[in-house]
């Protein structure tokens, strides 16, 4: 079975400090991986995806995660953040293959001060 | 379009009620999806189905069932309601094809108290 780890559960951060949330994944096979973010009191909306082709995808908003097969790994970045980053973001992994629905990870709470 | 629609947005129910929770897409969408979502515990799967007609059940389906008799809506139901259904709610839905390789689009969710 597929899971997913977000290692960190509150990032705090000034604005304009560069950001980077970890994810890792374990499955062995090939997978589709994503993130989403849940603005205060918004549903969850897709950042970015990767499903083949350039490892480094570039998602909304300036957002960017690198797929890193080796590390499984599928981090997140933004170089300056701002306000209005804060929000929670999730993590989530699907198998390449068949009919598997979304893991997600636990969450990382982003809260971005002036 | 009006994307993934959920109601009601707030409940709270005594244990042992029974209710539904609606939800509704209008993106002719075959794959629909219910999570719950626990503080710090990110979002589960509960149910999920490819299209009218046919359903499966994800990572915790226990307490809860689902239909889908059309390809607009898929209803969750919890017939014995606990305090561990304490929960929010996601309703999510994704493109035909490769579906499972598709975006998700999450409903505003259903904030449920049980009491």
């Amino acid at each position: 079975a597929q899971s997913v780890s977000q290692h960190n559960h509150h990032v705090i951060l000034s604005e304009a400090a560069s950001l980077e949330l970890g994810c890792n994944y374990s499955y062995g096979g090939t997978v589709n991986l994503f993130w989403y973010v849940q603005y205060p009191g918004q549903h969850l909306q897709l950042l970015l995806k990767y499903f083949s082709g350039d490892p480094l995808v570039k998602g909304i908003k300036g957002f960017e995660a690198e797929f890193i097969k080796s590390k499984f790994s599928f981090n997140l970045r933004k170089p300056s953040v701002q306000w209005s980053d804060t929000a929670e973001y999730f993590c989530a992994v699907n198998a390449n293959s068949g009919n598997t629905p979304l893991v997600f990870g636990k969450g990382t709470r982003l809260s971005v001060i002036a | 379009n009006a994307g993934v629609t959920q109601t009601p947005k707030f409940r709270i129910l005594k244990i042992g009620q029974s209710m539904t929770l609606q939800c509704a897409q209008d993106m002719n969408h075959n794959y629909m999806y219910w999570y719950r979502q626990d503080p710090g515990m990110g979002l589960k799967l509960i149910y999920y189905s490819v299209g009218a007609g046919i359903t499966d059940k994800g990572e915790v389906p226990n307490g809860y069932n689902v239909s889908r008799s059309t390809t607009e809506d898929f209803p969750l139901r919890l017939e014995l309601a606990a305090p561990s259904q304490t929960s929010v709610y996601f309703c999510a839905s994704s493109y035909p094809g490769l579906a499972l390789q598709e975006t998700q689009y999450f409903g505003p969710g259903t904030r449920l108290l049980v009491l």
